[in-house]
């Protein structure tokens, strides 16, 4: 069983809509959750981050962590075809580096 | 926002030869930096951890004889594949924390994209 599962897709969604992002892992020990964003052959830029359990917004995007379930989510709302990208989640059990990446969900938001 | 770029962007090379990937911290220091490989459709999978002054930490499976790190300053990493195979062949990204040294708070390069034919 890998550490962190992540559905590779790929993801088709209207302009618009919203878009749930979802990832599961098996360390109950990870305490840091991030979100990056990749483009097309350039490399990951952090979304956003949650330390331990519970919600985080940030305009169009929020993070969700259920540590209880292992899962944690990424909602974007009004999606923009400038969405369109993989989307990797991460997570470490520490604040120094060995974080853990899930594969990778690609979307694309078609206008 | 903190840069680190990469050097080439990316790279063909025939089968046995060496490639050296640059990776640069350009307006920050960094006494450490990560090296990670990207398959095609998969995660990204942490290599080795690179500290200035020091040698590098390998991770489980990656071999150290063959990929060479070279921290030579606060701002240069540097990750040579010696005697490349075409299954070497992959995305090869670093990353950089910054001051706060906290794993959320790391930039990564552009990537190189390494083909061994």
């Amino acid at each position: 069983q890998k550490e962190v599962e992540q559905d590779p897709g790929p993801l088709s969604v209207p302009e618009g809509a919203i878009v749930s992002l979802n990832c599961t892992y098996s360390n109950s020990a990870f305490q840091y959750f991030m979100w990056y964003r990749q483009y097309s052959r350039k490399g990951p830029e952090l979304l956003m981050y949650t330390y331990s359990s519970g919600n985080k917004e940030d305009g169009r995007f929020t993070a969700q962590v259920d540590k209880s379930s292992k899962y944690i989510s990424l909602f974007i709302r009004d999606s923009q075809p400038s969405d369109s990208a993989t989307y990797l989640c991460a997570m470490s059990v520490s604040s120094n580096n060995d974080m853990r990446f899930g594969a990778g969900t690609r979307l694309t938001v078609k206008p | 926002g903190a840069v680190v770029s990469q050097h080439p962007s990316w790279v063909i090379c025939k089968s046995g030869t060496s490639v050296k990937i640059e990776c640069r911290s350009l307006d920050f220091q960094a006494t450490t930096m990560f090296w990670y490989r990207q398959f095609p459709k998969q995660s990204l999978m942490l290599m080795a951890t690179s500290n200035e002054g020091s040698k590098a930490t390998y991770e489980q499976g990656v071999e150290k004889d063959k990929f060479l790190i070279n921290h030579a300053s606060l701002t240069l990493s540097t990750l040579t594949v010696t005697s490349a195979h075409p299954e070497d062949s992959s995305f090869y990204i670093c990353s950089a924390p910054n001051s706060g040294r906290r794993s959320y708070e790391q930039y990564f390069g552009p990537g190189t994209r390494l083909t061994v034919t």
